[in-house]
Parts: C-alpha cells; sequence; structure tokens
C-alpha cells in the first residue's frame, strides 16, 4: 500500500494494556499528525511533529504518547486508557508543515476499543 | 479563533441528481478551505482546496466548491450525483490570520451523504 499506511486496523485493549500505534508515510513528508476521531464530533488534533520534533501538543492526556524515530514513522503509545477513548485514530502527513496551502495525506485509521 | 460549520449531518439525493453539501466558515483573517472524504473504514482522502484566485475551484471524481467570502461559505457541489459518492464529507479551514495557522485544520464535524439508485 502506499501513501500513508497504520498498523493495526483494529485493537482491542483492557484499560490495564500497553499497546502501541504505527503510522508510516511513503510520500517524502516532512511533518506528520495523530487525529483522533469521534462519531458526530469533529476531528480533534492530538499531536503534530516536523522534522522529528514535536511542534504541537494539543492537550492531550500524558496516557496519550507519541513517538516520532524519523519523518517517515511516528507511534502512538498507549497504557490506562478509558473507555471514553475509544475512537478511531488517523494518521496523517504533509509537507512543509509552516506552509498552509498544503493539503494533508490521511491513514486508513486505527480502530481503537477500550474495555 | 477559527472555526467550521456544516449544517447537515445528512444529505440524501437521488443519483443523477445534483449534490450539494454545505459548510460556513469563521476566522479574523483569510481562509484557506478544504474539503475531505471519508468512505467506510478508509481514511479521509482529499477532494479540492481554495487557496487564492478563482472563488470555483474544480477537484476529483467531478466535485467542486466556490467560495463566497461575504457568505463565509465554501459548499461542495457535484452537478450529477453516483451511487459511488455515498459516504462522509468534512470541511476544513486554516486561518492564515493568525501566527499559529500553519498546521491546525479545524474540521467540521461532518456531513453523510446518501446516494440512491
Amino acid at each position: 500500500e502506499t501513501g500513508v499506511t497504520q498498523t493495526p486496523r483494529h485493537l482491542v485493549m483492557g484499560m490495564t494494556n500497553k499497546k502501541s500505534l504505527k503510522c508510516e508515510q511513503h510520500l517524502g513528508h516532512n511533518a506528520m499528525y495523530w487525529y483522533k476521531q469521534s462519531a458526530k464530533k469533529p476531528l480533534e488534533l492530538m499531536f503534530v511533529y516536523s522534522l522529528e520534533e514535536r511542534v504541537e501538543n494539543n492537550s492531550v492526556p500524558s496516557r496519550f504518547s507519541p513517538e516520532c524515530p524519523n519523518s517517515s514513522h511516528l507511534f502512538l503509545h498507549l497504557h490506562t486508557l478509558q473507555p471514553e477513548d475509544s475512537a478511531l485514530y488517523l494518521c496523517a502527513s504533509s509537507q512543509n508543515w509552516a506552509s498552509s496551502y498544503n493539503e494533508q495525506f490521511f491513514g486508513p485509521g486505527t480502530r481503537l476499543t477500550v474495555l | 479563533a477559527q472555526s467550521v460549520a456544516q449544517p447537515e449531518d445528512q444529505v440524501n439525493v437521488a443519483e443523477g441528481n445534483p449534490l450539494t453539501v454545505k459548510c460556513t466558515y469563521s476566522v479574523s483573517g483569510n481562509p484557506y478551505l478544504f474539503w475531505y472524504v471519508q468512505y467506510p473504514n478508509r481514511g479521509l482522502q482529499f477532494l479540492l482546496k481554495y487557496i487564492t484566485g478563482d472563488n470555483l475551484v474544480k477537484g476529483s471524481y467531478g466535485f467542486e466548491a466556490e467560495f463566497n467570502k461575504s457568505q463565509t461559505s465554501f459548499h461542495l457541489k457535484k452537478p450529477s450525483a453516483l451511487v459511488s459518492d455515498s459516504a462522509l464529507y468534512f470541511c476544513a479551514v486554516r486561518d492564515i490570520g493568525t501566527t499559529d495557522s500553519w498546521g491546525k485544520l479545524q474540521f467540521g464535524a461532518g456531513t453523510q451523504v446518501v446516494v440512491t439508485p
């Protein structure tokens, strides 16, 4: 698959588990994003990385921990989540994060269910 | 602060009829406006954007959108809808009048489009 890939596509975890979401972009972009998509709500921006440096943390609880080892890979580490964290987590990338006119390219998402 | 509204949760249209999905926005400066589409079990796909210039923007899959500054709107249109256009559509705005506007897309809540045969 080209573009932006995410694994796993589905994840069920208990509140005491630790898991990680992975995102990889094959577009040569230098900015990557994590979004949370809940039913009937606008997409919520969680984190932004530019050139592997975190440039935005949008008041996200510490139980979500991002990691960007290089410009092609982005992780979201999860621990002691709550049932309300169940949602679709979308990864996106774009070129030249400082340019406001560049569109973002999205992965298919990870459907997370917290029991 | 920037915001975007999609006033309709769902739009129903018969195949072959014109399709319109509404979007209005609020920004402090000038807007960059985007439309995305999301098919079931997929991520968002970029359709089109308005940056500057011609108010009528043409995008993928026969979609177009018209930027109307006086009405602060950016409605998505397609002259003849297809069943395969059934999906969730998101409008997004970026306020270029603010210093921290670089990466922040403000998305609407989405409009579900249902096209019936």
